[in-house]
C-alpha cells in the first residue's frame, strides 16, 4: 500500500510557459501533501505543504505566485510552475502523508523532471 | 532551527560487509525517525522507521535510535552492489512544527563494490 503517483514524469517546455504537475495518492487519502525540489547532487528542499481544502503553506524564499498549489481533493494535489524559466529546471517530487496512524509516514511520488529551454 | 546532520560520504564498502550510516539531530523533542534510500535520478523510498530507543531490524537493515544522544543510525548487513545509493535521514520534530513535516539530512552516498 501507500502508493503515490506523479504525472508527468518528464516535461520539457519553452521559457515563459506554465507547467502543471499532478500528485495522486492511489490507495489512501492524504489530507497533507508536500512538494519538494531537488537540484542535481543536492538534498531535497521543501517548497510547500499542501493541505486539502485550504491554502498551501510555502517555505521561506519560495514564491507562491510562481508555484501555484491546489489540493482540491483527498487524493490529488497539483503544482503549477507559472512562467517557467531555465532556472526552474529541476526534479520536482511530491510526497503524501499517510495519516490515521500514530506516526505519520511520508511516501514519495516518483518525481517529475522539468527542463525549461 | 531543526537540523539533521549526516556525513555526506562517499562511504565505500566491499560486497558482504556491514555499512554503517549515521545521523544526528538538533531537536531534542523529535518523535519519529526515518531512513530513505534514493537511487540516482529517482525519488526517495522509505526503508526504515523507528520511534523508540533501541534497535529495530527489518531484513538486512537495522535502525538504531538513541534519543539521549540525539543519534540515529542505519546498519546494512551483507551489503550488496544494489544497495549503492544515497541514504537520507529524516526526522519528525516535536511540537511547533507543521503536521507530518520532516527535516532531511543532506544524505550519505553509499557505494558497495563487488
Amino acid at each position: 500500500g501507500a502508493v503515490v503517483s506523479q504525472h508527468p514524469s518528464r516535461v520539457i517546455c519553452k521559457s515563459g510557459t506554465s507547467v502543471k504537475i499532478e500528485c495522486r495518492s492511489l490507495d489512501f487519502q492524504a489530507t497533507t501533501m508536500f512538494w519538494y525540489r531537488q537540484f542535481p547532487k543536492q538534498s531535497l528542499m521543501l517548497m510547500a505543504t499542501s493541505n486539502e481544502g485550504s491554502k498551501a503553506t510555502y517555505e521561506q524564499g519560495v514564491e507562491k505566485d510562481k508555484f501555484l498549489i491546489n489540493h482540491a481533493s483527498l487524493t490529488l494535489s497539483t503544482l503549477t510552475v507559472t512562467s517557467a524559466h531555465p532556472e526552474d529546471s529541476s526534479f520536482y517530487i511530491c510526497s503524501a502523508l499517510l495519516a490515521g496512524r500514530s506516526y505519520n509516514e511520508q511516501f514519495f511520488g516518483p518525481g517529475t523532471r522539468l527542463t525549461v529551454l | 532551527q531543526k537540523e539533521v546532520e549526516q556525513n555526506s560520504g562517499p562511504l565505500s564498502v566491499p560486497e558482504g560487509a556491514i555499512a554503517s550510516l549515521n545521523c544526528t539531530y538538533s531537536d531534542r523533542g523529535s518523535q519519529s525517525f526515518f531512513w530513505y534510500r534514493q537511487y540516482s535520478g529517482k525519488s526517495p523510498e522509505l526503508i526504515m522507521s523507528i520511534y523508540s530507543n533501541g534497535d529495530k531490524e527489518d531484513g538486512r537493515f537495522t535502525a538504531q535510535l538513541n534519543k539521549a544522544s540525539q543519534y540515529v543510525s542505519l546498519l546494512i548487513r551483507d551489503s550488496q552492489p544494489s544497495d549503492s545509493a544515497t541514504y537520507l535521514c529524516a526526522v519528525k520534530p516535536g511540537r511547533g512544527s507543521t503536521l507530518g513535516r520532516l527535516y532531511f539530512g543532506r544524505g550519505t552516498q553509499l557505494t558497495v563494490w563487488p
